[in-house]
């Protein structure tokens, strides 16, 4: 089992540009979610993704939109970057909602926009 | 508001020795996460309880709800248990939101 995969693992961006970031997991798990890391901050939640179908704004979710594509896989799209993006990003998924199940998470994608 | 505490910030200690890292809680909460952060960035979760105690390995995680207190216990410490190491509780009114601690930053010696 590869647990949750994200891709890329890096990226640099010119402000204004977009990009998808890509998140699949192979645990058949019900809910997935975006966080964001910033230097100093805890994570903090952009988007979640209950069940297949449905979609949610976490903590910081401007800027940034989401697809829950089918049950594995849930992408985060920046439609026009911008230098207070840069962040490490992290894909999570749980098998049920946070409060019954750990949370299992993707390496990271480390993105800068200059 | 649900708020989350750990102690200490920054913690330093020589290989071998126990090590105890706390976390408490304002309000009522079903379970606690604890989570651990490698040097590397990955993350990765090591407990979810919601009483008693569990263990897995050199890792003994406990909990008080009563007093919204839990600890992370780690036995015969080694250097590659230096990592961040978080606890988060779920957001009242929320299924799917945690509220973070800020972490603590464990270093081991050899």
């Amino acid at each position: 089992n590869a647990g949750v995969t994200q891709t890329p693992k890096f990226q640099v961006l010119k402000t204004g540009q977009s990009m998808t970031l890509q998140c699949a997991q192979d645990m058949n798990h019900n809910s997935m979610y975006w966080y964001r890391q910033d230097p100093g901050m805890g994570l903090r939640l952009i988007y979640y993704s209950a069940s297949e179908g449905t979609t949610d704004k976490g903590e910081v979710p401007n800027g940034y939109n989401v697809s829950r594509l089918n049950k594995r896989e849930f992408s985060l799209r920046l439609e026009s970057a911008a230098p207070s993006q840069t962040s490490v990003y992290f894909c999570a998924s749980s098998e049920e909602r946070v409060r019954n199940s750990p949370l299992h998470f993707g390496n990271g994608t480390r993105l800068t926009v200059t | 508001k649900n708020e989350v505490e750990q102690s200490p910030q920054n913690l330093t200690a020589q290989e071998g020795e126990f090590i105890t890292i706390n976390c408490s809680y304002s309000v009522g909460i079903s379970a606690l996460h604890w989570l651990q952060q490698h040097p590397g960035g990955g993350i990765v979760s090591l407990f979810m309880l919601s009483s008693g105690k569990k263990k897995h390995g050199r890792l003994i995680a406990t909990i008080n709800i009563q007093e919204k207190h839990s600890s992370l216990h780690i036995t015969a410490s080694h250097p590659r248990d230096s990592a961040v190491y978080i606890c988060a509780v779920p957001v009242q009114d929320s299924n799917y939101q945690l509220i973070w601690g800020a972490g603590t930053k464990l270093i081991i010696k050899p």
